[in-house]
């Protein structure tokens, strides 16, 4: 079975742009949650979606934003790039909204200059 | 206020050798979970093991254990027989429960180095 797939895995984007990362989860994962991880740290909660609604949102401005599609996949939107959102940002998908079942996938790298 | 502290930056240990990463949390929630991911350098949080706030006894999955000690709030990574794969970053979480989501907080990781 494939695991999660992240798309592009790599991408620089210059100030002030706008970035859509994309998520396709395991087959039979109806939940899928975004995760920012700055160089050097932990990775921090953006969303988490389930049954195509927004199931929780962690301290991150408005200029971030998801959805997710009929099939589960998802996309995580960001508006006006700031050299700070430069990171890897990494996707999990699980069953339900419970963490425990959770798969992470090898993430989106994203360069901001 | 962190709740997820891990306190050693990196760490070496000899091929063959058991090694302890230190997690130490902070929650009022009785209910909760820990969590440690191993994070190589292609990026790919993997799952190692799961200690649930009520669990008796100490999460073990092949050579991973976790020393759970909850009055200290601490939920030690023990890597017995480390091999040269081994080497990368390992990271505690802690899963939190919202009325409707549940998310993971993580640390700041150790950097594992195995050696020869």
């Amino acid at each position: 079975d494939a695991g999660v797939t992240q798309s592009p895995t790599h991408l620089i984007k210059t100030r002030g742009q706008h970035v859509t990362l994309r998520c396709s989860p395991i087959s039979g994962h109806k939940s899928v949650s975004w995760y920012q991880q700055v160089l050097g740290q932990g990775p921090q909660f953006i969303f988490q979606y389930y049954e195509k609604e927004e199931r929780g949102r962690g301290n991150f401005p408005d200029r971030f934003s998801a959805r997710q599609f009929p099939n589960y996949s998802s996309e995580l939107n960001v508006n006006a790039l700031l050299l700070g959102d430069s990171a890897l940002y990494l996707c999990a998908s699980s069953i339900g909204t419970d963490h425990y079942g959770y798969t992470f996938g090898s993430g989106t790298r994203l360069t901001v200059v | 206020a962190q709740k997820i502290t891990q306190t050693q930056p990196g760490m070496f240990v000899q091929e063959k050798e058991a090694v302890t990463l230190d997690c130490t949390y902070d929650t009022s929630d009785p209910s909760y979970g820990l969590f440690w991911y191993k994070q190589p350098s292609s990026g790919e949080m993997i799952f190692l093991i799961y200690q649930g706030s009520y669990d008796q006894q100490n999460a073990t999955e092949g050579r991973y254990s976790l020393n759970f000690q909850k009055a200290r709030k601490s939920a030690n990574l023990v890597i017995s027989a480390s091999q040269l794969g081994d080497s990368a970053m390992y990271f505690c979480a802690m899963r939190e429960d919202f009325r409707t989501a549940s998310k993971l907080t993580f640390g700041t990781g150790t950097r594992l180095q195995v050696t020869l």
